[in-house]
């Protein structure tokens, strides 16, 4: 059962263009939204994340923006860069002291120099 | 990786045989979780504990059991390893006082 659901599966950006990662969810009562970075042979690292108290949330290049009616969230990376060619995905928990994220199938970045 | 080791980093075993996976934190973190990850399906949560000898399952529990006796260590085992347990395993680790949660660099282990 999928409870979050990540489009694109790959994605082509040219060096300074944006890219774009799309995230859908079903349960409402979910309440924190991470978004991961991983590169290849390592671990998940922590990007960035918003509760849905707030519709958009930046830091540096990265944004997420999050829209609780349509249960979408989407992370903008603004003039992307061939560093940022990693595979990443969107994640979803309900708080309960403990986090049980529940992620989406991951998008795979490259950007093109 | 935020403290956080896992051993062994690789390992390729037989159907059949047991398997035991270590998750070492240096944070002092209460919560500690096992992951899988299969292409397609992202990651998915196996046990996760929250606290010592407090745990519970998670998603794709069914063939796993863990156990933590100290803070700092949560053992994954395959009690007998299937050839659909090869995966990617991810250790991950969350305190008490903010949602982040951070991951170990992961074990590829092959059932053959």
């Amino acid at each position: 059962q999928q409870q979050v659901k990540q489009s694109p599966q790959s994605l082509i950006v040219q060096k300074g263009g944006i890219s774009i990662i799309n995230c859908a969810y079903e349960n409402t009562a979910f309440d924190y939204f991470p978004w991961y970075q991983q590169f290849p042979g390592k671990g998940p690292a922590l990007l960035i994340a918003i509760r849905p108290d707030v519709s958009e949330k930046k830091e540096g290049r990265f944004t997420i923006s999050f829209n609780k009616s349509a249960k979408q969230f989407s992370l903008h990376i603004m003039d992307s860069q061939p560093g940022d060619s990693a595979t990443y995905f969107c994640a979803a928990s309900v708080n309960t002291g403990f986090q049980k994220l529940v992620f989406g199938t991951g998008t795979r970045l490259l950007v093109s120099p | 990786d935020a403290g956080i080791t896992q051993s062994p980093r690789h390992k390729v075993t037989e159907t059949g045989t047991p398997v035991t996976l270590r998750c070492h934190q240096t944070e002092n973190h209460r919560y500690m979780y096992w992951y899988r990850q299969d292409p397609g399906h992202g990651l998915r949560l196996i046990h996760y504990s929250y606290g010592v000898k407090d745990t519970d399952k998670g998603e794709v529990s069914d063939g796993y059991s863990v156990s933590r006796s100290k803070t700092e260590d949560f053992l994954l085992t395959l009690e007998s390893a299937t050839s659909s347990q090869t995966s990617v395993y991810f250790c991950a680790i969350s305190g008490d006082t903010n949602y982040e949660q951070y991951f170990g660099p992961g074990t590829r282990l092959t059932v053959t």
